[in-house]
């Protein structure tokens, strides 16, 4: 199995819809990020957790929650989808401290009609 | 902010051919950088990473140095092999909570 799992691998939905994109992990680590990659842009923060209690916003939280059920899940949710979070996004996770590594699940394509 | 700059690709090179992939960085502190690949269909795997100044970071034939002088940790490999094609992210950690900061990616294609 997998370090990092995301659900579903690919998604399509309309407009308007609640959607979630879920992660869960094997690592034991306690820090759970998701990122969304757009063509040209790199990988960008959305949010960020560091233990169940602590949640961040990252640089373009604006249209998504997400909720850390447990120390191995980190769920996002776009509350109404709009066609311009069509992306690509990954969640990863790492252990604390400055030079870990982050460890990455293999994607959630989403597309939003 | 924190920021990286890498060069944009793509870049297509001859198997065998040295490979050059320049990244700089913007941030507070001592950062630890990284140099992350994606594979097609893929997820982000780590390649490399430094994280102190003059550290040298290699894996696979692939080296970077950590040049804080020039805030820079350029990726090189003396010959590509076409399984090298994939594309490539420099990234940064740094601040109190560590968050990772990316690069654009730079997309590397090698024929053989």
């Amino acid at each position: 199995d997998a370090d990092v799992t995301q659900t579903p691998r690919n998604r399509i939905t309309k407009t308007g819809k609640r959607i979630m994109l879920e992660c869960s992990q094997t690592k034991g680590h306690d820090r759970m990020y998701w990122y969304r990659q757009d063509p040209g842009l790199g990988l960008r923060l959305i949010y960020y957790s560091f233990d169940v209690k602590d949640i961040n916003k990252g640089e373009i939280s604006d249209g998504y929650s997400v909720s850390r059920q447990a120390q191995a899940k980190f769920s996002l949710s776009l509350e109404s989808a709009i066609p311009n979070q069509t992306a690509l996004y990954f969640c990863a996770t790492r252990e604390t401290g400055s030079g870990t590594e982050a460890f990455f699940g293999q994607g959630t394509r989403l597309t939003v009609v | 902010g924190d920021s990286v700059t890498q060069m944009e690709g793509p870049v297509t090179l001859s198997e065998e051919a040295f490979l050059t992939i320049n990244c700089t960085y913007t941030a507070t502190g001592y950062p630890s950088l990284f140099w992350y690949v994606q594979y097609p269909g893929e997820g982000l795997q780590l390649l490399l990473k430094a994280t102190k100044a003059d550290d040298k970071g290699s894996n696979k034939g692939f080296e970077a140095t950590y040049r804080k002088e020039t805030t820079s940790f350029h990726l090189e490999k003396g010959s590509v092999q076409v399984s090298d094609s994939a594309v490539y992210f420099c990234a940064l950690s740094s601040g109190g909570y560590q968050k990772v900061t990316f690069g654009t990616g730079t997309k590397l294609q090698v024929i053989p």
